[in-house]
């Protein structure tokens, strides 16, 4: 496609729930990146790819926060034992090259943990 | 470490006239990238507007345009002849590198017709 594709666009977990979020960037992109949206904030970085390899997790809040992008493209973050705080919208962002100078967006997914 | 603060939580414009939006910036870099994204309700995050911190002409995107002073550390929006299109969350961030964004809390902007 010719954008950023995130799916699902909602999704609602109970508690203790597993979820999986996945992210199509656009086609050749080598930079993949994952944030974070609370409500009324702005985005904060989860983790960072470059083709296959993960090169930055640093922004997972914790080790249920588990992302794969396992042949360079398609992404997955994966939240195991899901709970309240982590309601919030994961937007899925690509950029050309290793230099992170114009990302693309997707639309998010919006996960509620009730 | 990199921050991002827009000190202006929600800000108002009538349709057809100007509105600046502020933001400061504190990193140690000297080559570095300031971005305004838009964000509408659809949620999608829309780069408004791009500036390199080594170009010291102040970067313009039709009716928009950013007043870059990088002394100060400083990075505001002026969005001319305001539509009600422009009505969204609007995010200042900073990148340097391959590093990640950096994004400010937003700012609420509302043109009232």
């Amino acid at each position: 496609g010719a954008g950023v594709s995130q799916s699902p666009r909602y999704k609602v977990a109970k508690r203790g729930q597993d979820v999986a979020l996945r992210c199509d960037p656009i086609s050749g992109h080598v930079s993949l990146f994952w944030y974070q949206q609370a409500l009324g904030q702005g985005p904060e970085f989860l983790t960072y790819f470059q083709n296959e390899a993960q090169l930055d997790k640093s922004g997972l809040p914790s080790d249920r926060f588990f992302a794969e992008r396992p042949e360079g493209s398609v992404s997955t973050l994966k939240i195991q034992r899901t709970q309240q705080e982590d309601s919030a919208v994961y937007l899925c962002a690509s950029s050309r090259g290793a230099m992170n100078t114009e990302a693309f967006f997707g639309q998010g997914t919006r996960l509620t943990v009730v | 470490a990199q921050t991002v603060t827009q000190s202006q939580p929600e800000m108002s414009v009538q349709e057809a006239e100007t509105v600046t939006l502020s933001c400061t910036y504190d990193t140690s870099e000297s080559n570095y990238y300031l971005f305004w994204y838009k964000q509408p309700p659809s949620r999608q995050m829309i780069l408004v507007i791009r500036q390199e911190a080594y170009k010291q002409q102040n970067a313009t995107e039709n009716r928009f345009s950013v007043n870059f002073q990088k002394a100060a550390k400083s990075f505001s929006l002026k969005i001319s002849d305001s539509q009600l299109g422009d009505t969204a969350m609007y995010f200042c961030a900073l990148v340097y590198g391959s590093e990640k964004l950096v994004f400010g809390k937003g700012t609420k902007l509302t043109v009232n017709p």
